[in-house]
């Protein structure tokens, strides 16, 4: 069974500098997908980023930016230049390589606050 | 591009009650899956409905069934409503037939179960 663990249950930062969340997982797979989403208080949760595990190039999107490490099982996401609106919990989650059937295996939660 | 919707917002059920939450999945995604997430914890998957067929499913009983619709909407039913159920739930909708495709979800229908 695949597992995720976000061992930082809270976190903060304060604007404009660079904070780092960690994640590690549990697989026997050799091809699947890596995710980090965001939940603010409004509950909705909202893609930040997604790696592939065949690629060896960490993903970016704009001031998120990905540390994948395929041999060590790790995930984390670096936030720069952090903005007031970053506040939010923070997941990794988990999916397997499979066709018709994605559901995802998420950790605990990483609370982020950044402060003016 | 409509996104993913879920209705009602919020709801308060007694112990031993049914409930029935409602999805519509984003434009030209016949994916959805559900997710249960408690107070305080990460989503939990409870199933995903691909072309109007239950395709895959968590550790969660029997109690809680879905359907999916021609159009692609969905429903989650849970039956014999118990104080553990109180949760957040979550749909999310996804693009058809690959792997990997990203789950884009719904603001999500508060349970609280008396």
């Amino acid at each position: 069974a695949q597992t995720v663990t976000q061992s930082q249950p809270e976190m903060s930062v304060q604007e404009a500098e660079t904070v780092t969340l960690s994640c590690t997982y549990d697989t026997s797979e050799s091809n699947y997908y890596l995710f980090w989403y965001k939940q603010p208080p409004s509950r909705q949760m909202i893609l930040v980023i997604r790696q592939e595990a065949y690629k060896q190039q960490n993903a970016t999107e704009n001031r998120f930016s990905v540390n994948f490490q395929k041999a060590a099982k790790s995930f984390s996401l670096k936030i720069s230049d952090s903005q007031l609106g970053d506040t939010a919990m923070y997941f990794c989650a988990f999916m397997k390589h499979l066709y018709n059937n994605n559901d995802m295996r998420f950790g605990a939660g990483t609370r982020l606050t950044v402060k003016p | 591009e409509t996104g993913v919707t879920q209705s009602p917002t919020h709801l308060i059920k007694t112990r031993g009650q049914q409930v029935t939450l409602r999805c519509s999945s984003q434009s030209g995604h016949n994916t959805v899956s559900w997710y249960q997430q408690a107070l305080g914890q990460g989503p939990q998957f409870i199933f995903q409905y691909y072309r109007e067929e239950e395709n895959g499913r968590g550790n969660f009983p029997p109690r809680f069934s879905g359907l999916q619709f021609p159009n692609y909407s969905s429903e989650l039913n849970v039956n014999a409503l118990e104080l553990d159920d109180s949760a957040l739930y979550l749909c999310a909708s996804s693009l058809p037939g690959l792997a990997g495709e990203t789950q884009y979800f719904g603001p999500g229908t508060r349970l609280l179960v008396l």
